[in-house]
């Protein structure tokens, strides 16, 4: 059985506040880790789609970490805003194509 | 970029009814797209791919008979949830891999709004 594992489950942070959590997936057969963004009431946005390992993306204040080898993928915000609150989801292609979901992170900043 | 759209966004039935949930690519063309369910405080779970022009493909456990998956078009796939059971209540939520000119490259997934059902 494939699993997808996040953590923490919830978090609260203050605004203005740097946080970051962890998204853990099976190491072998890697194609990629893809992470989304779910806001109450919207779809989910793509944030990252990572490849390889080592990889580290950025978009404004978000940021994400690839490790390969031991299987896991750090999603960092810095300076976090209220806007930030959302779900964070982390996908893995188990065959390439059909994507195993975490549980997802959900981050709510407190203004 | 690219953009698909789920409707209906609610729906409340009565128990033995047929529900049918449509997921519209608009503006790119998605020869696959992915129905997903998510039951409170879980992940998304795949129960299908749905291929364009051809039958979709299950997931282990979900009831082909079930769930019907029609992907009729390059822009269409409807999921319709027949004779609907109190059991069936949850959210639904579809998504297409981009394709040309929308990042065909990166494989990202583009969501629809998702489809919550109640039924009573």
């Amino acid at each position: 059985i494939l699993n997808v594992e996040q953590s923490p489950q919830s978090l609260h942070v203050q605004e203005g506040d740097s946080t970051n959590f962890t998204c853990s997936f099976p190491s072998s057969n890697f194609y990629a880790l893809h992470w989304y963004r779910w806001e109450t009431a919207k779809s989910p946005e793509a944030l990252f789609v990572m490849t390889l390992n080592g990889d580290e993306k950025k978009k404004g204040r978000i940021s994400a970490t690839l490790n390969t080898k031991e299987g896991y993928s750090y999603l960092y915000i810095k300076g976090s805003q209220p806007e930030d609150s959302a779900t964070y989801l982390c996908a893995f292609p188990r065959d390439g194509q059909n994507f195993v979901f975490g549980p997802g992170t959900r981050l709510s900043v407190l203004p | 970029g690219a953009v698909v759209s789920q409707h209906p966004s609610r729906v409340i039935c009565k128990s033995g009814t047929s529900v049918k949930i449509e997921c519209r690519s608009l503006d790119f063309q998605a020869t696959t797209m992915f129905w997903y369910r998510q039951f409170p405080k879980q992940s998304l779970m795949l129960m299908a791919t749905s291929n364009e022009g051809s039958k979709a493909t299950y997931e282990q456990g979900v009831e082909k008979d079930k769930f019907l998956i029609n992907h009729a078009s390059l822009t269409l796939s409807t999921l319709t949830v027949t004779s609907a059971h109190p059991e069936d209540s949850s959210f639904y939520i579809c998504s297409a891999r981009g394709t040309f000119p929308h990042r065909a490259n990166t494989g990202e997934l583009f969501f629809g709004e998702g489809s919550r059902l109640t039924v009573l």
